[in-house]
Order: C-alpha cells, then sequence, then structure tokens
C-alpha cells in the first residue's frame, strides 16, 4: 500500500521553464528526502529534511529548491530546467533521523526538451 | 567517504535458477545494511535490513548475511521467479541515532525469463 504520494507521475517541459513537484507522506515520519534517479537507475541524495531543519547535498545546483509547510509534505522547485535534469525525481520518508529505514514514493518522470 | 559496490548488470536467468548479486562495501563505521528492491514503475522498497554483523537478514526468498570481516553482504535467492525481475540496490546506513543518509550502489537490474 502506498503511503508516499507524489503528483505528477510525469512532466514534460522546454529548457528554462520552471517546474514544481509534490510529496506528501502518511506515515507521520519526521524526515524527508528528495533523491534523483538517471536513466541507469542510479540514485543520488539531493535533499533531506528533517524537524524543519534543510540539509542540502552539496553538488546539488543552486536551481534546485525544497519547500516544506509541514512534516507530510516536502516539494521540489526547479527553477528553470536544464537538459541534464532530465531523471525521475523519487520522494522518500523515514520515521526520525537514526538510522530507520526509508519509504519511497512512486517517483515524478521529468522530461526536458 | 562511504561507498558501495555491487554487480554490475543486467543480470540475466531463468525461471528456478539462482541468483546472486555481490555488495561490497567500504566504511569507516558499523553499519547497518539494506537491501532494497525496484519493480517497474513503482519506487524502491526495502527488501530487508541487517544491523548487526555476523547476522542474517531474509525475506521473500531473498537472503543476505552481513559479513563484517569481509565487508560483503550478497543477496541470494535459491529458485527465482519471473516475478523477480526488478532492481536490487545495496545500501549502507550509519548506526542507529547517527543520521539518516543512506549509500546506495549502483543498482543490479535483474531480469528473470520464463
Amino acid at each position: 500500500e502506498t503511503a508516499v504520494f507524489q503528483t505528477p507521475n510525469y512532466h514534460v517541459t522546454q529548457v528554462g521553464n520552471e517546474v514544481s513537484f509534490n510529496c506528501k507522506q502518511t506515515l507521520g515520519h519526521d524526515t524527508m528526502y528528495w533523491y534523483k534517479q538517471d536513466s541507469k537507475k542510479l540514485l543520488k541524495i539531493m535533499f533531506s529534511y528533517n524537524n524543519k531543519q534543510l540539509i542540502v547535498n552539496e553538488t546539488v545546483p543552486r536551481r534546485f529548491s525544497p519547500q516544506s509547510s509541514d512534516k507530510a509534505h516536502l516539494n521540489l522547485r526547479i527553477k528553470s530546467v536544464e537538459p541534464e535534469d532530465s531523471a525521475v525525481y523519487l520522494c522518500a520518508s523515514s520515521r526520525d533521523w537514526g538510522g530507520y529505514e526509508q519509504y519511497f514514493g512512486p517517483g515524478t518522470r521529468l522530461t526536458v526538451l | 567517504g562511504d561507498s558501495v559496490t555491487q554487480t554490475e548488470g543486467p543480470v540475466t536467468l531463468s525461471e528456478g535458477t539462482s541468483l546472486t548479486v555481490n555488495c561490497s562495501y567500504e566504511t569507516k563505521q558499523y553499519p547497518t545494511l539494506f537491501w532494497y528492491v525496484q519493480y517497474p514503475g513503482e519506487g524502491p522498497q526495502l527488501l530487508f535490513k541487517v544491523p548487526k554483523a555476523n547476522e542474517k537478514g531474509s525475506n521473500r526468498g531473498f537472503e543476505a548475511t552481513y559479513n563484517k570481516e569481509a565487508t560483503s553482504f550478497h543477496l541470494q535467492k535459491a529458485s527465482v521467479q519471473e516475478s523477480d525481475s526488478a532492481v536490487y540496490y545495496c545500501a549502507l546506513g550509519p548506526p542507529n541515532s547517527a543520521g539518516n543518509k543512506l549509500t546506495f550502489g549502483i543498482g543490479t537490474r535483474v531480469l528473470v525469463r520464463p
């Protein structure tokens, strides 16, 4: 049963546009994440968000920014997309910040033309 | 930093045969080790985790032993089914209460033919 929800499933856009992806978890978890999964299925952590504390991966370009209204929601905005941003963006959550397993959403596939 | 190395796919095999996906790791800590599985069109889901060295984890016929001496955590299944076709990720996490950054391997695509 899915407990981490992501919208949209797919998004196609042009270079330079702004996009926003939504993520909601109904597990009551305190920590949420954004991952980028490339065409070779490689998973890279982008952001972690725990109790209003944002932890940014230093390799993430500045055009990416997470937005959180509460601990159940973590959105991702990309200001001006570039072709290399084409990927699947996976949202995940975990109970706490202490070594617990992560639960993933189904992902949002972004295609930048 | 931490790293995970696993079998490069794709791994193609026939139904009823055995599967092994190798996983080796490097870390200065005493990690928790995970296997995740990702079916087409879905996000990764936890297959099982093992927090302690020399213990075995298992689920759905898959198993792996946390070998601290060899720094390995190989995934095995004695008899695969077509429904086991998926991408399998080995991952390393810090010990409990030390943060929750998971380090994933590259993922191994497994294709089981009927």
